[in-house]
């Protein structure tokens, strides 16, 4: 069982930006700064795109933005292109270590 | 490159136990966390756990726990995971990932994913 709750599904036409939030508790989103989000292309391994709340690796687009705020977390992409169409994870450290921490995912669409 | 390459798809008949392969190279294969996290057929993310290369320490997922043992052979730079007990289930896509820097806090970042193995349960 996900302990993370995020949207089924966000959409957005070329150019706009849409935004994902990823919601938790104190044990978890809120009480660590070590939230990070996984971009997933249909049959294609996770891919890195933010951690630590707001960091990019190093090659990920800075259309690519996270933040916090109490027990939620989000993941902002501005100028939507072709290619984001994915699906988006988020995944927190939780104080607990036998607890999943990922998010239930997030289909992005690209109109 | 960095890089974590895996073992081939696998089919089992339910109660039958897997053994998956993650092969490290391309950096220092005891001083990152070595994750394991699985997905179902059109399902979301599920992280099973995670083991320390340098000191084999584990820790499992409260779902996993009684079923799964996280093992690792530095002489090959290899983790592996061995799933018993198997139910259809668990039919899945099974993906090593690597974690943080051994010592520092299991912060559940992956920056670096294995290709994923198939395994299908099915009598």
């Amino acid at each position: 069982q996900s302990a993370l709750t995020q949207p089924a599904s966000v959409s957005g036409s070329p150019g706009q930006s849409i935004t994902i939030s990823c919601t938790g508790t104190s044990s978890d989103v809120g009480g660590y700064n070590y939230v990070s989000w996984y971009q997933q292309h249909p049959g294609k391994a996770p891919k890195l795109m933010i951690y630590d709340v707001s960091n990019r690796p190093s090659g990920v687009s800075n259309r690519f933005s996270g933040s916090k705020s109490g027990n939620t977390a989000s993941l902002t992409i501005s100028g939507l292109q072709a290619e984001d169409e994915a699906d988006y994870y988020c995944s927190s450290y939780t104080s607990s270590s036998t607890l999943d921490g990922f998010g239930t995912g997030t289909k992005v669409t690209v109109l | 490159q960095v890089q974590l390459v895996q073992s081939g798809a696998e089919v089992k008949k339910p109660g039958a136990s897997v053994k998956v392969s993650c092969k490290a190279s391309g950096y220092t294969f005891t001083g990152y966390y070595i994750h394991w996290v699985r997905q179902a057929p059109g399902q979301g993310l599920e992280w099973m756990g995670v083991i320390n290369p340098s000191g084999s320490g584990t820790n499992y997922a409260q779902k996993f726990q009684g079923r799964i043992t996280m093992t690792r052979d530095t002489s090959t730079s290899t983790v592996y995971m061995d799933l018993s007990s198997l139910r259809s289930e668990d039919t899945a896509v099974y993906y090593c990932a690597r974690g943080n820097i051994v010592g520092a806090i299991k912060k559940r970042t992956f920056d670096i994913w294995g290709q994923g193995t198939m395994v299908t349960v099915s009598s």
